[in-house]
């Protein structure tokens, strides 16, 4: 089992629709997590990091659910500029480094 | 004025040959990486290096041997290239704090293909 699993999609959404991504991670003991954004054929950048208490950045909104050990992104309002492969990051505690799952790709149709 | 950079930026081989990436940084950063991507997206970590000390080492075979001159850059050098080394390397650095994990700035990735 992957430490850090999402769903591959493709999530195929209109403009303007709000879509939701979920990722799930295997160790506990994990500390700090993030959503990557990775367009194609580009290296990831950091899209925002994830806090318990939920936080919000414009029209992305980050979740994070320690008891189910559950991240969420949701993007309101897709534009096609969102298109890209969002990936969720674990920061692996005791290990220092990052886990990433494999991506969840969203393409926005106009 | 490029944060991270990689050179080059494609690589083609015949599988055998011997072949080095390099990577460095300008943003004053303490630890940098190497990760490999492959066919699937898996974008997984190799190594690791703060101030110039090796910190991470993650099962990848003795062929792939990370050198870092300074802490603002880290080269990887790759020997006896095989097919299933084909994939995009990344370089990334980040500023450690004492504790938890800091963002990471990537590099714009090596595309190596072995033939």
């Amino acid at each position: 089992r992957k430490e850090v699993e999402q769903d591959p999609g493709p999530f195929n959404v209109p403009e303007g629709a709000t879509v939701a991504f979920n990722c799930t991670y295997s160790n506990s003991a994990s500390q700090s997590f993030f959503w990557y954004r990775q367009d194609c054929r580009k290296e990831p950048k950091l899209l925002m990091s994830v806090y318990s208490s939920g936080n919000e950045d414009g029209r992305f909104t980050a979740q994070l659910n320690r008891a189910s050990q559950y991240i969420s992104l949701l993007i309101r309002d897709s534009k096609l500029s969102d298109s890209a492969t969002y990936l969720c990051v674990a920061y692996g505690g005791a290990t220092n480094k990052l886990i990433f799952g494999t991506g969840t790709l969203l393409a926005v149709q106009p | 004025d490029t944060a991270v950079s990689q050179t080059p930026k494609y690589l083609v081989t015949q599988m055998g040959n011997d072949k080095s990436i390099k990577c460095e940084q300008n943003l004053g950063h303490d630890t940098m990486y190497w990760y490999k991507q492959d066919s699937k997206k898996f974008l997984k970590i190799m190594f690791s290096y703060n101030n110039k000390e090796l910190i991470i080492n993650e099962t990848v075979p003795n062929r792939f041997s990370p050198k870092s001159p300074d802490k603002a850059h880290l080269n990887l050098h790759i020997n006896s290239l095989e097919l299933g080394d084909s994939a995009v390397y990344f370089c990334a650095s980040s500023q450690r704090p004492r504790g938890g994990s800091d963002t990471q700035y990537f590099g714009p990735g090596t595309r190596l293909t072995v033939l």
